[in-house]
């Protein structure tokens, strides 16, 4: 069974980093499209961007790019997204999520996703 | 970007009720369409993608339906597991964008 188990709950001043994990199960990791979503408190969903399992190429939300970065570690199956100059409004339920990936597409059809990790922003 | 509007952002209802929710997007986008059930201190989790086909393991009370701008959602006879947050979400082409989420209540 395909499982997604992220990084735990992060606390950072305002300007710093925080890098979350998403570590896949299932032999997956080759034909996946690792997702990248967030939820602040009481808010909906925000779609941050995407990374290739297979080659990782990456693909980021306009209003995101130059502070995110999303790699991946193909020897643990684990997918990173890093966030730098964090603010308060960057508080919120960083979840990942895989899209399946034919040889010659992928998909955003989000299934399964990891069970979320808080990251909160405060000074 | 593709705008996706949902509504209503909120409904109440009772167990046993139909409920449709409906999504629009600012563009044609085919059957590119998802939906996603969320559970208060859950992660989201996949209904329904290409507009009408259900997951596996999803109750046949959940339907799909539309093409191209407009789209809806409905759960036939409510359950009390039914109550939660839906969103819909366009898979059409990146930056994906979701809906704003409706929230079923009792």
């Amino acid at each position: 069974q395909v499982q997604l188990v992220q990084s735990g709950a992060e606390v950072k001043k305002p300007g710093a980093s925080v890098k979350v994990s998403c570590k896949t199960s299932g032999n997956i990791f080759s034909n996946s499209g690792i997702n990248w979503v967030r939820q602040a408190p009481g808010q909906g969903l925000e779609w941050m961007g995407w990374i290739s399992g297979y080659n990782g190429n990456t693909n980021y939300a306009q209003r995101l790019q130059g502070r995110v970065t999303m790699t991946t570690d193909t020897t643990t199956t684990t997918a990173y997204m890093e966030l730098r100059n964090l603010r308060s409004d960057d508080t919120a339920v960083y979840y990942c999520a895989r899209g399946y990936c034919s040889r010659t597409s992928c998909s955003y059809d989000l299934d399964p996703w990891g069970q979320g990790t808080l990251v909160t922003v405060s000074s | 970007d593709i705008q996706m509007t949902q509504s209503p952002s909120s409904l109440s209802a009772s167990v046993g009720d139909r409920v449709t929710i409906t999504c629009r997007a600012s563009q044609s986008i085919g059957s590119y369409v998802n939906w996603y059930q969320q559970r208060p201190g859950r992660a989201p989790n996949l209904l329904i993608h290409s507009a009408s086909t259900l997951e596996t393991g999803v109750p046949s009370r959940f339907s799909g339906s539309g093409s191209g701008t407009d789209f809806t959602l409905t759960v036939s006879s409510l359950q009390p597991e039914d109550f939660a947050t839906y969103y819909c979400q366009q898979s059409f082409s990146p930056p994906i964008t979701f809906g704003q989420g409706t929230r079923l209540e009792i």
